[in-house]
């Protein structure tokens, strides 16, 4: 079985550049998360989607970040303008039904750097 | 404020011996706790998943307990080996409110031959 494909694996930019990034879930998992991972720190929710419709992005800084879910398959994260402080491993990760009740299962992730 | 904290420093064990790591939880309610581990450059990987009516979860030299009187779990890898060298994260789903996990920092265990 394949496994949460992500890409890039490594990204470089500058400061108020854009930057995306891509994730293609585990055949069949209705519900797709995108995680921010600091350097030292645990994974924190970014986003949280249920099939193509966002069941919880409380924690997702809407001024420069925007994800989609098209047809319910792959996702993309976008950040514009990137800051310094979105140097982090952005993980994907899927499971078949909600959050807690179901095992995630997570990709390598993108690990971004700002300049 | 909510808090999810795991044994803050690294934990170096000898081979052989039982490696017994802490989560702490601080005004959550989790109706489930997981715990995955983490290799360098890799995404989590789960294993094991406990809820809040179950005391202990066994799979094969793991072990989990869950204590919501002392807002404690703690993970067990018994007959540590080098392999088992890792960060281990714990996360918990709340009863009520949001939908998602919270994870904890995390604890980098180091396995000595």
């Amino acid at each position: 079985e394949a496994g949460v494909a992500q890409s890039p694996r490594y990204k470089i930019i500058e400061k108020r550049q854009s930057v995306a990034f891509w994730c293609n879930p585990i055949s069949g998992h209705a519900t797709l998360y995108w995680y921010q991972q600091i350097l030292g720190q645990g994974p924190k929710l970014l986003i949280q989607f249920q099939n193509n419709g966002v069941v919880d992005d409380s924690q997702l800084p809407k001024d420069r970040f925007s994800a989609e879910r098209l047809k319910g398959v792959d996702s993309t994260l976008k950040i514009q303008p990137a800051k310094l402080e979105d140097s982090a491993v952005y993980l994907c990760a899927s499971s078949l039904g909600l959050a807690g009740r179901n095992e995630q299962f997570f990709g390598p992730g993108t690990r971004l750097t700002v300049l | 404020s909510q808090k999810i904290e795991q044994n803050s420093e690294a934990l170096n064990i000898q081979e052989g011996k039982t490696a017994t790591l802490t989560c702490n939880y601080t005004n959550y309610s989790p109706a489930y706790l997981q715990w995955y581990r983490q290799d360098p450059g890799r995404g989590p990987v789960f294993l094991l998943l406990i809820r809040e009516n179950e005391k202990e979860k066994r799979k094969e030299r793991l072990k989990v307990t869950f204590d919501t009187t002392l807002k404690q779990s703690l993970f067990h890898i018994t007959a540590s080996q080098p392999a088992d060298s890792a960060t281990y994260l714990c996360a918990l789903l709340a009863r009520t409110g949001a939908n998602n996990l919270f994870f904890g920092t995390g604890t980098r265990l180091t396995v000595i031959p």
